[in-house]
């Protein structure tokens, strides 16, 4: 089965600091794609990146990076000098096959609650 | 672009009504889908659809129906709502589709919120 977990449900930071959400999928496909969403306090999703399997080079967009290991099964995301802005609930998916069970196709995790303090 | 749009934005049913949530793209997406946001859950799939006239389930597909009448129209029905369906309600497409696996990035109308009393 698919799965992807975020193990952080809560990070509080203040301005200025970096800070790395963490996300770990679980998958048997052997081509997948990975994914971030922001949501804002104003309920939007936003699309950050998205990533398939076969390309592990880490990307930077300005203040945002995202480390992506297949060895550990991880996609993190970081965020360097953080500001009040990025405060919202960050989303790691995961898209793919299900095996067994109904096809699906974005699984998400719970989520890491991101609160940047002035 | 309007990109996904939803609508309603918010709706209050008492347990029973039926109602339907609307989504429309108009970027001429194959791929639609709907999920439903609950606290603590993140997004889980109810059902999806790889093209006009072809749907399939998701993880959560009980109390709900679909349709794909027309590529840009995905409409979502609650045959008779319980408060167990009371949750946030979202919207997706993408282009491409492959083997009912969306392969580019989905894209989320706003939401709907529903409370069922």
């Amino acid at each position: 089965a698919q799965k992807v977990t975020q193990a952080q449900t809560e990070i509080s930071v203040v301005e200025k600091e970096d800070v790395t959400l963490d996300c770990v999928y679980e998958t048997r496909d052997t081509t997948y794609y990975l994914f971030w969403y922001k949501q804002p306090p104003s309920g939007e999703l936003v699309f950050l990146i998205r990533r398939n399997s076969f390309d592990e080079q880490n990307e930077i967009s300005g203040r945002y990076s995202w480390n992506f290991q297949k060895s550990t099964s991880s996609f993190n995301f970081t965020i360097t000098a953080s500001q009040v802005v990025d405060s919202a609930v960050y989303f790691c998916a995961l898209s793919g096959r299900n095996y067994g069970g109904s096809q699906g196709n974005l699984i998400f995790g719970k989520g890491t609650k991101l609160s940047v303090k002035p | 672009n309007a990109g996904v749009t939803q609508t309603p934005k918010f709706q209050v049913l008492k347990t029973g009504q039926s109602m339907t949530l609307q989504c429309a793209q108009d970027m001429n997406h194959e791929y639609m889908s709907w999920y439903r946001q609950d606290p603590g859950m993140g997004l889980r799939l109810i059902h999806y659809s790889v093209g006009a006239g072809i749907t399939d389930q998701g993880e959560v597909p009980n109390g709900y129906n679909v349709s794909r009448s027309t590529t840009e129209d995905f409409p979502l029905r609650l045959l008779s709502a319980a408060p167990s369906q009371t949750s946030v309600y979202f919207c997706a497409s993408s282009y491409h589709s492959l083997a009912g696996v969306s392969t580019d990035t989905q894209y989320f109308g706003p939401g709907t919120r529903l409370t069922v009393l």
